[in-house]
């Protein structure tokens, strides 16, 4: 059974305090790792897709990395308006829906 | 371009009364799902449509949930009779047609149902 897990469940940084979300997943071959950001109140947006280990993507202070157990988020010099929580969603060869994991929920402090 | 619409944003029941969800998807997207989303926890696909046919609903608690998408464009979901259990976020999504190649999602703000 496809599985993902989101860790930490919640995260406390300062403003310009770099860390790292992870997410591992078990999946009957990847077909793609999605990671979405979603404020209270909203539905999701989406990020970023990573389709092979080895891949990197980048959107301003975000950067998601894949391997072939896990993938990180991580966020350089956050500031307070990156504070939602951070899903992320695999998608496997075998079945065509999006598994979501928990979240991580992210607070960034001025 | 205007986004993924829902309505209404929030509904509060008792147990055992029916509740109607509905969701209009971006122009010109020919799938849409809706899913559910538990305080805490990631969505779960409830059921998936392309046009107005049913790709996967084998989440769907089809004796209390039913879901229909009529001339492949707004969508309605419905549960009767609900639970506490069903005390969740909808959220519905669509993307352009999923194939071979995967589309991104893109999500409406969501239902939020409380059943008392």
């Amino acid at each position: 059974e496809d599985q993902v897990t989101q860790s930490p469940e919640a995260l406390r940084l300062q403003e310009g305090e770099s860390s790292s979300l992870n997410c591992s997943y078990t999946v009957s071959g990847l077909r793609g790792l999605f990671w979405y950001r979603q404020d209270p109140g909203k539905g999701p947006e989406f990020l970023f897709t990573l389709y092979s280990a080895g891949e990197e993507k980048e959107k301003e202070r975000l950067k998601a990395t894949l391997t072939k157990k896990e993938s990180f988020l991580h966020i350089t010099a956050p500031k307070p308006e990156d504070s939602a929580t951070y899903l992320c969603a695999v998608l496997s060869n075998q079945g065509g829906k999006l598994i979501f994991g928990q979240g991580t929920e992210l607070s960034v402090k001025p | 371009e205007a986004g993924v619409a829902q309505s209404p944003r929030y509904k509060i029941i008792e147990k055992r009364q029916s509740v109607a969800f509905w969701c209009n998807p971006i122009s010109g997207h020919a799938t849409l799902y809706w899913y559910q989303q538990i305080l805490g926890q990631g969505p779960k696909l409830l059921i998936q449509f392309q046009n107005n046919g049913v790709v996967d609903d084998s989440q769907l608690p089809k004796d209390r949930f039913s879901a229909e998408r009529l001339k492949g464009v707004d969508s309605t979901l419905k549960i009767q009779p609900a639970k506490l259990e069903d005390s969740a976020v909808y959220l519905c999504a669509s993307s352009l047609t999923q194939g071979r190649f995967y589309n991104e999602q893109f999500f409406g703000p969501g239902t939020r149902l409380t059943v008392l």
